[in-house]
C-alpha cells in the first residue's frame, strides 16, 4: 500500500525557516517525480515544488523559487522541502504527493503557521 | 501563468442527480488536465487524469471530457459519498495550476 506520511509542520515567525519532511512507503521511491502541494486557509491548491525522481532536475513557481527548495533521500525514501524567509502567506497545508504525471498518491498533510 | 477557473464554485444537488463541474483554462493545455476530490478531513484522491482517464479504483459514474481550454467532470448519479469539493489541475505547463474548487453540497 502506496502511503505518504508528511511531518515537520509548526508554527514559525515571519522570516523563519523550518523542514518538511514526507515518508514514503510501498512503493519504489526512486522510480517517481515527487511534488509539494499546499492548501492555504481559503482552500485554494497551489502546486509549491516538483523534484524529478533521481533529484537532478528541480522547479518552483516564483512565488516560492529562491526561498524553498525541495530534495530527495532515495537510500531512505524521504522527501523534504527546506523552507526559509517565511511569511504570513505561506501559511497552509502542505502535502507531498507522488507523480506520473498527474499526482496519483497524497499524504494527509502537515501545518505550516507563519506568525508573530 | 495559465489560469485556470472553475465553476460553479459552489452548487447544491440531490442524490441520483448528474452534475458536471466546469473548469476552464486561460490558454488550451492539450489535454493535460486532472480532475481531484477532497473530502472533509482533508484526504486528496485522484479521480481523473489526462482530460477522461479514470484513475484505478474510481468508480464509473465519475467521467471527464474536453479539449483545447474546456473541460468539464460528470458523476452521472450521484450518491453520498460524492459530496466533497472537486479541483482540476492542469499540468501542460509550468507552474502547475489549480482551479478554485467546486463545493458540491447536497440538498
Amino acid at each position: 500500500e502506496v502511503q505518504l506520511v508528511e511531518s515537520g509542520g509548526g508554527l514559525v515567525k515571519p522570516g523563519g525557516s523550518l523542514k518538511l519532511s514526507c515518508a514514503a512507503s510501498g512503493f519504489t521511491f526512486s522510480d517517481y517525480y515527487m511534488y509539494w502541494v499546499r492548501q492555504t486557509p481559503e482552500k485554494r491548491l497551489e502546486w509549491v515544488a516538483t523534484i524529478s525522481d533521481g533529484g537532478s532536475y528541480t522547479y518552483y513557481p516564483d512565488s516560492v523559487k529562491g526561498r524553498f527548495t525541495i530534495s530527495r533521500d532515495n537510500a531512505k525514501n524521504n522527501l523534504y522541502l527546506q523552507m526559509s524567509s517565511l511569511k504570513s502567506e505561506d501559511t497552509a497545508m502542505y502535502y507531498c504527493a507522488r507523480g506520473v504525471g498527474p499526482f496519483d498518491y497524497w499524504g494527509q498533510g502537515t501545518t505550516l503557521t507563519v506568525s508573530s | 501563468d495559465i489560469q485556470m477557473i472553475q465553476s460553479p464554485s459552489s452548487m447544491f444537488a440531490s442524490l441520483g442527480d448528474r452534475v458536471s463541474l466546469s473548469c476552464r483554462a486561460s490558454q488550451g493545455i492539450r489535454g493535460n488536465l486532472d480532475w481531484y476530490q477532497q473530502k472533509p478531513g482533508g484526504t486528496i484522491k485522484l479521480l481523473i487524469y489526462s482530460t477522461s482517464n479514470l484513475n484505478s479504483g474510481v468508480p464509473s459514474r465519475f467521467s471527464g471530457s474536453g479539449s483545447g481550454s474546456d473541460y468539464s467532470l460528470t458523476i452521472s448519479s450521484l450518491e453520498s459519498e460524492d459530496f466533497a469539493d472537486y479541483y482540476c489541475l492542469q499540468r501542460n505547463a509550468y507552474p502547475y495550476t489549480f482551479g478554485g474548487g467546486t463545493k458540491l453540497e447536497i440538498k
